[in-house]
């Protein structure tokens, strides 16, 4: 998998909009760029998919930059509960093998009440 | 809504010791996965199943590993003999495998933390 970059930390305020910045240079035209997320304790978490548009679902919204070199995970109203360590994956559509996940170091996000 | 269980939740072994490590992934998925994360550091992928075989297994994932789906439910992960630096919280994953490759999800267990004394 093609390698991502993102900070180490982050931080909000409680019902503040978070954009979560992530680096692709090097992604090829044939890679997804995934999210995941990992609540303190838990397993990891999918969060949204996108490969060009930018994407919404009920959890958060994925704006990719026209080149692809760069993507923004956004929270619209950060709760307590977003505070995670967020990953950003890339994914080969030709990639026909077990399909593993990648995960870097992520993005701690810190939610202040 | 669906989820992948995992049990025990916490296992407590002396070194040297096996275990098995026992996953139920979602029903109607075909791929399955283990990842293992060292406390404090990254998630680490170790083997993913597919059709009753191993289609892909990480350098981690020696001799002292193996896997296996017993039923058609539980997704085993077994470790012959178990050493300190085996302790970790060990994820099972599985996915549905239909669809776009590269669009695929993967749905994480609640994991087990494997202590080794």
């Amino acid at each position: 998998d093609a390698k991502t970059t993102q900070p180490n930390s982050m931080e909000s305020n409680e019902e503040e909009p978070v954009h979560l910045p992530c680096n692709h240079s090097t992604i090829s035209g044939t890679d997804y760029i995934h999210w995941y997320r990992q609540l303190p304790s838990q397993g990891p978490e999918y969060v949204i998919h996108g490969l060009t548009s930018n994407v919404n679902n009920r959890m958060a919204s994925l704006a990719i930059a026209e080149d692809r070199k760069s993507s923004t995970l956004i929270l619209h109203r950060a709760t307590l509960r977003d505070a995670a360590v967020y990953y950003c994956i890339l994914r080969d559509a030709q990639e026909t093998s077990g399909s593993r996940l990648t995960f870097g170091e992520g993005t701690q996000l810190t939610v202040n009440p | 809504e669906p989820e992948v269980t995992q049990t025990p939740s916490h296992q407590v072994t002396q070194m040297g010791q096996e275990v098995i490590l026992r996953c139920v992934p979602i029903s109607n998925h075909l791929y399955f996965y283990w990842y293992r994360q060292i406390l404090g550091q990254k998630v680490e992928f170790l083997v993913s199943f597919y059709n009753n075989e191993i289609s892909e297994k990480s350098e981690i994932f020696d001799d002292q590993f193996s896997v296996e789906r017993p039923d058609g439910s539980n997704f085993t992960l077994k470790i012959r003999s178990t050493k300190l630096e085996d302790s970790a919280m060990y994820f099972c994953a599985s996915r549905p495998g239909v669809g776009v490759w590269g669009t695929d999800t993967q749905y994480f267990g609640p994991g087990t933390r494997l202590t080794v004394l």
